[in-house]
């Protein structure tokens, strides 16, 4: 259904490593700067990457993304119980000419 | 930094329209930036709606809402609008602001409208 591809979920310990993947094509990813977005449930996205491996200020150094071809992955390392969320990626498709976003990936931290 | 706050949620019938205010404050004057508009339905994904830049007036529109969606913005209260007309139940969705950095970057985006229908 969305035009960029996430697992549903991915889950880890505290103080560990999980990779989240997104997967699309030459007219989104393959052509345009990805960005990756959190979600509590109830609130609004914030941004969390940009410009595929750029934080902004007051995201921390334990996040963070990158691109090759047609898709990018955001790791997060050091896991924490608050960073339960959604996390989703987003970028401009060239071809629909829309903002186009993944389905989102649940981080359960067990 | 910008903040974005939006309108109150609406409940509206099916047939009728609605428009979700954005107003921003802070982060430099309102017509430097690029305003765009997100939905997400219950349970479903991010979808991209388009954009309007004040400075010029000129707003784009995904296709699929081309004719059925109007974003306008008013310099002067700092403040975006979309209004959407010929509600179904399909709208029903949150309903987001965000600010447009370069590379469609939503680098903040608003608390959030409510609609349903």
């Amino acid at each position: 259904q969305s035009v960029l591809t996430q697992p549903p979920s991915v889950s880890a310990a505290p103080g560990q490593k999980v990779t989240i993947t997104c997967s699309g094509s030459n007219s989104n990813i393959g052509g345009n700067h990805l960005s990756w977005y959190r979600q509590v449930p109830g609130t609004a996205p914030t941004l969390l990457i940009f410009e595929n491996d750029k934080r902004p200020s007051g995201i921390p150094d334990r996040f963070s993304g990158s691109k090759s071809g047609t898709s990018a992955t955001l790791d997060i390392t050091g896991l924490q119980t608050g960073d339960e969320a959604t996390y989703s990626c987003g970028a401009w498709d060239s071809s629909l000419n829309v903002v186009v976003f993944g389905g989102g990936t649940t981080l359960t931290v067990l | 930094q910008v903040q974005l706050v939006q309108s109150g949620s609406e409940v509206r019938k099916p047939g009728s329209s609605v428009k979700v205010a954005c107003k921003a404050s802070g982060g430099g004057a309102f017509s430097s930036h690029t305003l765009g508009w997100v939905r997400q339905a219950p349970g479903q994904v991010l979808e991209w709606m388009g954009r309007v830049i004040p400075s010029v007036d000129v707003a784009n529109y995904a296709q699929k809402f081309e004719g059925r969606v109007t974003f306008t913005a008013d310099k002067y209260r700092s403040t975006a609008y979309m209004e959407m007309t010929a509600l179904t139940s399909e709208d029903t969705a949150v309903y987001y602001c965000a600010k447009v950095d370069p590379f469609y970057t939503l680098a903040v985006w608003g608390q959030g409208t409510t609609v349903t229908v």
